[in-house]
């Protein structure tokens, strides 16, 4: 059964660059049958997709992040990264990794998420 | 961007009643590509309903879908402890720019 684990520091200072990693345990990032995305929940507030990649690297991103976002991947270690640059208090959010089939498909499985607080 | 907006933002029931859910976007949704989630405190979304109307796996049948164009609609017939929770619609007919709504908030 394919799981998904996000990791990364969970408190970012404002300007800096928020970096995190989704290890995908289970089965395979180099599928050719998935996207892999990102999605963040600020708290008490709803869902805003950011964007994904597929294992060739080819990646697509929300237009309202676009210019300070950057979604990665690493084949040889199953996972997807994400960065975020230049963040302010409005970045802090539960952020979530999650795999959808390739195409116009719903997120099918989704990480726990992990907290990232952007404060000085 | 297609923006969708859910209705009402709660909704106060009993376990045992039935639920309904709206969901209505800016503009027609190609192909009732739209989704339907369940988010519970603390815990991730899970995927209930996709193409407007189709169940996900293992997803019981008390859970229904429908509608097409800008307006979809989610039904539990029968609420559940477990029910109690918030729901979220997305739709993924344009992906250069998946939307979810704001949620609707099912409490007893």
């Amino acid at each position: 059964q394919v799981q998904l684990q996000e990791s990364g520091p969970g408190l970012v200072k404002p300007s800096e660059t928020l970096s995190l990693t989704c290890t995908v345990s289970g089965g395979s990032v180099s599928s050719g049958s998935f996207y892999w995305s990102w999605i963040r929940q600020p708290p008490g507030k709803g869902l805003e997709w950011i964007g994904y990649i597929y294992y060739s690297g080819y990646s697509n991103y929300s237009p309202s992040l676009k210019s300070r976002v950057t979604i990665s991947v690493d084949t040889s270690k199953d996972q997807f990264s994400l960065r975020l640059n230049s963040v302010t208090a409005a970045d802090t959010a539960l952020y979530y990794c999650a795999r959808h089939k390739r195409g116009n498909n719903p997120f099918e499985i989704w990480g726990q998420g992990t907290m990232v607080t952007v404060s000085s | 961007e297609i923006v969708l907006t859910q209705s009402p933002g709660t909704l106060s029931l009993s376990p045992g009643e039935r639920a309904t859910l709206s969901c209505r976007a800016s503009q027609s949704i190609s192909s009732s590509y739209l989704a339907w989630y369940r988010q519970r405190p603390g815990q991730a979304p899970r995927l209930l309903i996709f193409g407007a109307s189709s169940r996900a796996t293992g997803i019981p049948d008390r859970f229904s879908g429908s509608g097409s164009g800008t307006d979809f609609t989610l039904t539990i017939s029968r609420l559940e402890p477990e029910d109690f929770a918030v729901y979220y619609c997305q739709q993924y007919g344009n992906s250069f720019s998946w939307t979810f709504g704001q949620g609707t908030k099912v409490e007893i």
